[in-house]
């Protein structure tokens, strides 16, 4: 099954800072979603990026896909300590079945107060 | 509200002793699914439902039976569970198309 793979697999910055995160495919897709865990929880939706759609937003997230680099990145501008958490891509290809909504390791985000 | 419920939430159990995680979602979504997480390992769907009384196998289903009488429901069995089952378990519901996921507070199971 197709899953994405984060990096890196942890990132510490400090608060205020802007965070990057990447994702990498590895066949087609129809959308990239993103997703975020806090520690012990279940994961939360965060955005979702459509195969013909090279840039979205929503609020302090930004998000880009390259299609022909099967690549995707996480932007959080102006982080804050309530962003710690662990940040996870699921690219989706819709003839694949369940493929697509398995996941990979993560990226962990440590916001430094 | 939209949610997805798992119970329990903390389970502590002892090797071979059955145990069944519920999982209740109330979005009439079609799609469902289970998976556990471990420490360096990420998330791993263990069974998927496409719907009622259809279901298959994830990444990791050895020692886990799924059933799916109704839409709404979608309990994890572990008929004999062993302490390699000792994990944090998410139940997730599905909108299609999409997709996207919803998923349960999570149980924690530890198997002695």
């Amino acid at each position: 099954s197709q899953q994405g793979e984060e990096d890196p697999q942890a990132l510490s910055i400090q608060e205020g800072e802007n965070a990057t995160m990447n994702c990498s495919y590895k066949t087609s897709i129809n959308n990239l979603q993103w997703y975020r865990q806090n520690s012990g929880r279940g994961l939360v939706h965060l955005i979702l990026i459509r195969s013909n759609e090279r840039e979205k937003h929503s609020g302090r997230l930004r998000v880009t896909l390259d299609t022909s680099k099967k690549s995707s990145s996480l932007l959080i501008t102006a982080s804050r300590a309530a962003d710690t958490a662990s940040y996870f891509c699921a690219p989706y290809n819709s003839g694949g079945g369940a493929d697509g909504l398995t996941f990979g390791k993560g990226t962990h985000l440590i916001i430094q107060p | 509200e939209a949610q997805v419920t798992q119970n329990p939430r903390y389970l502590i159990t002892v090797t071979g002793k059955k145990l069944t995680v519920t999982c209740s979602q109330n979005m009439n979504h079609e799609y469902m699914s289970w998976y556990r997480q471990d420490p360096g390992l990420g998330l791993r769907q263990i069974y998927y439902s496409m719907n009622v009384e259809v279901t298959d196998k994830g990444d990791v289903p050895e020692g886990y039976k799924v059933s799916r009488k109704e839409k709404r429901n979608f309990p994890l069995i572990l008929e004999s569970p062993s302490p390699n089952q000792t994990s944090l378990y998410f139940c997730a519901s599905v909108s299609l198309p999409g997709p996207t996921q919803y998923f349960g507070p999570g149980t924690r199971l530890t198997v002695l």
